[in-house]
């Protein structure tokens, strides 16, 4: 088992709609939660982070945490074809140094 | 405002060779890391290392060796190329408190033939 896992997609949703990525993770002592998007050819680029159980709102993007289910999600609100990239989890594990990533979802907008 | 710069950014090797991907930092941070990124695959963890000193092994160390020069500097060094290490390589670069936020340098694309 993976210690961070994503569906790899991709995710198809129509300009406007909300989209809904999906991570869950195996170390019940993490702490740290990231989303990183990343253009084709591009590095990581980090867009949220969140620490403690709830939800994060930032702009359009709401990052949500349930550390009891070990479950992490984002949601894009108003989807822009720009939004077109493949989304990482991250989490660091208990210890607070070794940062793990998923696979990565591809999320397409279509216009 | 340089953040995380990699050299090279591409590399062409034959199997057997040796080569080092070199990293620097000048944000001050304590963590560096090294990742190598293969279609489908996400990000993994070669080696990492937590302050100046200290190296430990990631999720897929083997046929690699790392050095952390100075607070600055993490390099990674594979001692005879394997075709199974042509990839994209990452280094980042984060602090230890705060936002934990990893920055990322440009990446490096290895071919190995």
């Amino acid at each position: 088992q993976k210690e961070v896992e994503q569906n790899s997609g991709p995710l198809s949703v129509p300009e406007g709609a909300i989209a809904s990525l999906n991570c869950t993770y195996s170390d019940r002592g993490s702490q740290s939660f990231f989303w990183y998007r990343q253009y084709s050819g591009k590095s990581p680029e980090l867009i949220m982070s969140i620490y403690s159980n709830g939800d994060k709102e930032d702009g359009r993007f709401t990052a949500q945490l349930n550390k009891a289910s070990q479950y992490v999600s984002l949601l894009i609100r108003d989807s822009q074809p720009s939004d077109s990239a493949t989304y990482l989890c991250a989490v660091i594990l208990e210890g607070g140094f070794k940062t793990i990533f998923g696979a990565g979802t591809r999320l397409f907008v279509k216009a | 405002n340089a953040g995380v710069t990699q050299t090279p950014k591409f590399q062409v090797l034959k199997t057997g060779q040796s080569m080092t991907l070199q990293c620097a930092q000048d944000m001050n941070h304590n963590s560096m890391y090294w990742y190598r990124q293969d279609p489908g695959m996400g990000l993994r963890l070669i080696y990492y290392s937590a302050s100046e000193g200290t190296t430990d092994k990631g999720e897929v160390p083997n046929g690699y060796n790392v050095s952390r020069l100075n607070k600055r500097e993490f390099s990674l060094r594979l001692e005879s190329a394997a075709p199974s290490q042509t990839s994209v390589y990452f280094c980042a670069s984060r602090d230890s408190t705060g936002t934990r936020k990893a920055f990322f340098g440009q990446g490096t694309r290895l071919t190995v033939v």
